[in-house]
């Protein structure tokens, strides 16, 4: 069992808003604003999408936007394009483990 | 480019030794932690373990420490993750991924690049 948890699947039609969420806890998502979001496609390695909770890396779209409130991190994709269809994963620092990060369990989304 | 190259895809048998490679490339590889992950078939990502290869300081997360072990060469800025005797359950795809920096040269809480992964498949 993961420490953080995500919906296992999420779907959206293109050009449609979704939202995927991470809920942790106070030693974790709420306590730091260092969450990160994770893309992989079939096959692939992940990629960085968002880091500190709501920074784009240089490269990204702007259709990806992260938030938190409280002990729940979120990932918003707008916009919604065939391309996104991927897994997404969550992390946190956390200061409840002597590897200070924990993931999420991750999140498939389906572009219908 | 900033890129951390993995070795191939490895079949083992149960019980025998391995040790697989991450080999970055430009960048100064004795300054950014390398961390390792798991993916299970089908499954989530977890976190191994970490290291700096400036000193080899190293850290294991509580699920894999005695498990494996963690290591890195900077004369050929390469890391290395080794198992003395693989079980069936050591079946996964194994990344090696950087920690980033931030601008005034502290490290930060989030990884890129990541390798493209190495499969490790144990079975007799």
């Amino acid at each position: 069992q993961s420490a953080l948890t995500q919906p296992a699947s999420v779907s959206g039609s293109p050009g449609q808003s979704i939202t995927i969420s991470c809920t942790g806890t106070s030693s974790d998502i709420g306590g730091y604003n260092y969450v990160s979001w994770y893309q992989q496609h079939p096959g692939k390695a992940p990629k960085l999408i968002i880091y500190d909770v709501s920074n784009r890396p240089s490269g990204v779209s702007s259709r990806f936007s992260g938030s938190k409130s409280g002990n729940t991190a979120s990932l918003t994709i707008s916009g919604l394009q065939a391309e996104d269809e991927a897994d997404y994963h969550c992390s946190s620092y956390t200061s409840s483990s002597t590897l200070n990060w924990v993931f999420g369990g991750g999140t498939k989304l389906t572009v219908l | 480019e900033v890129q951390l190259v993995q070795s191939g895809a490895e079949v083992k048998k149960p019980g025998e030794s391995l040790k697989i490679s991450c080999e970055g490339s430009e960048y100064t590889f004795t300054t950014y932690w390398i961390a390792w992950v798991r993916q299970m078939p089908g499954k989530g990502l977890e976190w191994m373990g970490i290291i700096y290869p400036g000193d080899s300081d190293t850290r294991y997360s509580p699920s894999f420490k005695g498990q494996v072990t963690i290591s890195a060469d900077k004369s050929i800025s390469t890391a290395y993750l080794q198992w003395s005797s693989l079980k069936a359950s050591d079946t996964a795809i194994y990344y090696c991924l950087r920690r980033g920096k931030s601008s005034g040269g502290y490290p930060v809480n989030w990884f890129d690049p990541w390798g493209q992964g190495t499969l490790v498949t144990v079975s007799s």
